[in-house]
């Protein structure tokens, strides 16, 4: 099978602008989770959404949002940029929600905001 | 989630086991133990989870003290590929992975 794949893989922002990433999931899976990471706050949960409804939220600003689409691929965006949303964001996708079900995680959309 | 604590750092000579601790005194009765690892700027690699036994598959051994309280995570044969950043998870969130500072294991020739 194929792994989580996240497009793009490296994308160069500025302050104030706004973006979108994308994930698609392992086939068959349903939940997709995404997670930022930084090296002062490390690896850091922003939602998890699970056929089509986000049920699980972090603590990040409302400038963060998701969604998921029918075939359960992922897209998050960020609005109004800031310096600090440079990150790595990494997607994980499981075969459905709950404690008993492992994530696999893609190869992360590296962020920069100039 | 129930906090764990890790230790910073380990060494490992290549070929040996690799015996990586966990401690998770305030583990609850439906947190599951989970453990990843991430080499550097990669995205995290699941390695292996649990409840109450003790599992093996082919990339590692996860031994749970029978009050669950701790658990090790063991690589048999650690190669110099597992050199990587260990994370040990309580989990009893559905979609939430919270990870903490991790094991930095450098695994030497």
């Amino acid at each position: 099978k194929a792994g989580v794949t996240q497009t793009p893989r490296y994308l160069i922002k500025t302050r104030g602008q706004q973006v979108t990433l994308s994930c698609s999931p392992i086939s068959g899976h349903r939940s997709v989770s995404w997670y930022q990471q930084t090296p002062g706050q490390g690896l850091q949960f922003l939602f998890e959404y699970f056929s089509e409804t986000q049920r699980n939220k972090g603590n990040f600003p409302g400038r963060f949002s998701g969604r998921q689409f029918s075939n359960s691929r992922s897209e998050m965006n960020v609005s109004t940029l800031e310096l600090g949303d440079s990150a790595l964001y990494l997607c994980a996708s499981s075969p459905s929600t709950g404690t008993a079900y492992e994530q696999y995680f893609g190869p992360g959309t590296r962020l920069t905001v100039t | 989630d129930a906090k764990t604590t890790q230790p910073p750092s380990m060494d490992c000579a290549e070929g040996r086991a690799a015996n990586l601790p966990c401690n998770h005194s305030t583990i609850s009765g439906n947190e599951y133990v989970y453990w990843y690892r991430q080499i550097h700027s990669q995205g995290p690699q699941y390695i292996i989870h649990g409840l109450k036994n003790n599992e093996t598959n082919e990339m590692a051994s996860l031994i749970i003290t029978e009050d669950r309280k701790s658990s090790t995570l063991i690589l048999p044969h650690a190669t110099l590929r597992d050199t990587a950043v260990y994370y040990c998870i309580a989990r009893n969130q559905g979609g939430k992975l919270i990870f903490g500072q991790g094991t930095e294991l450098s695994v030497k020739p």
